[in-house]
């Protein structure tokens, strides 16, 4: 079946402008997460969805940056005012449930430049 | 931060066994050992997860120690495809973030 999809898969912005990268995560998955990846760095958490709890924010680096979900589709992370910082690979998973293995579903990505 | 310690890089020749350690000393009781690897440019991908005893699947085993202090994800035959960097992780298996570090960068050659 289909996997985790991201859009777009590359997006340049100008400093100060604002941004929305889309996910959609595998269908019946009821976890979804947000990292972010610098280059040449490691994965640092962002944000997790799982069902109608509240969401954990507690990975957000700043006010700048929010998430949404609807029910348990699509997300959408917004990044206002950018920063030359906001530069990076933003990627999404999914995860079927809240029992099992944890294994998350990671998409393909979308990388970030900020001008 | 990170609960693991790894190998920042680590060579293979194609068709050994590539064995990557990893140091969790301070895992907890109800915690498990998880291992993604990340090839270049592609989102990380799922490799297999353990608890306490020793697993195996169609793409690595993992041996962990008596002790939970540490543990080994085993490739039986390497390949260049499988060149990548591969993270070891503990957490919880009822979900939540993974905590991701460096991991290990691992070049399989021929």
């Amino acid at each position: 079946g289909a996997g985790v999809s991201q859009s777009p898969s590359n997006k340049v912005t100008e400093k100060g402008k604002d941004v929305e990268l889309r996910c959609d995560p595998i269908s019946g998955h009821t976890a979804l997460y947000w990292y972010r990846q610098r280059l040449g760095q490691g994965l640092e958490f962002l944000i997790y969805f799982q069902g109608n709890s509240a969401p954990d924010k507690s990975g957000l680096p700043s006010d700048r940056f929010s998430a949404e979900r609807t029910g348990e589709s699509v997300s959408t992370l917004t990044i206002q005012r950018t920063q030359q910082e906001d530069s990076a690979v933003y990627l999404c998973a999914s995860r079927q449930g809240t029992s099992g293995s944890n294994e998350q579903y990671f998409g393909p990505g979308t990388r970030l430049t900020v001008t | 931060d990170a609960k693991t310690t790894q190998p920042p890089s680590m060579d293979c020749a194609e068709g050994r066994a590539a064995n990557l350690p990893c140091n969790h000393s301070t895992i907890s009781g109800n915690e498990y050992v998880y291992w993604y690897r990340q090839i270049h440019s592609q989102g990380p991908q799922y490799i297999i997860h353990g608890l306490k005893n020793n697993e195996t699947n169609e793409m690595a085993s993992l041996i962990i120690t008596e002790d939970r202090k540490s543990s080994t994800l085993i490739l039986p035959h390497a390949t260049l495809r499988d060149t990548a960097v591969y993270y070891c992780i503990v957490g919880n298996p009822q979900g939540g973030k993974l905590i991701f570090g460096q991991g290990t960068e691992l070049s399989v050659k021929p």
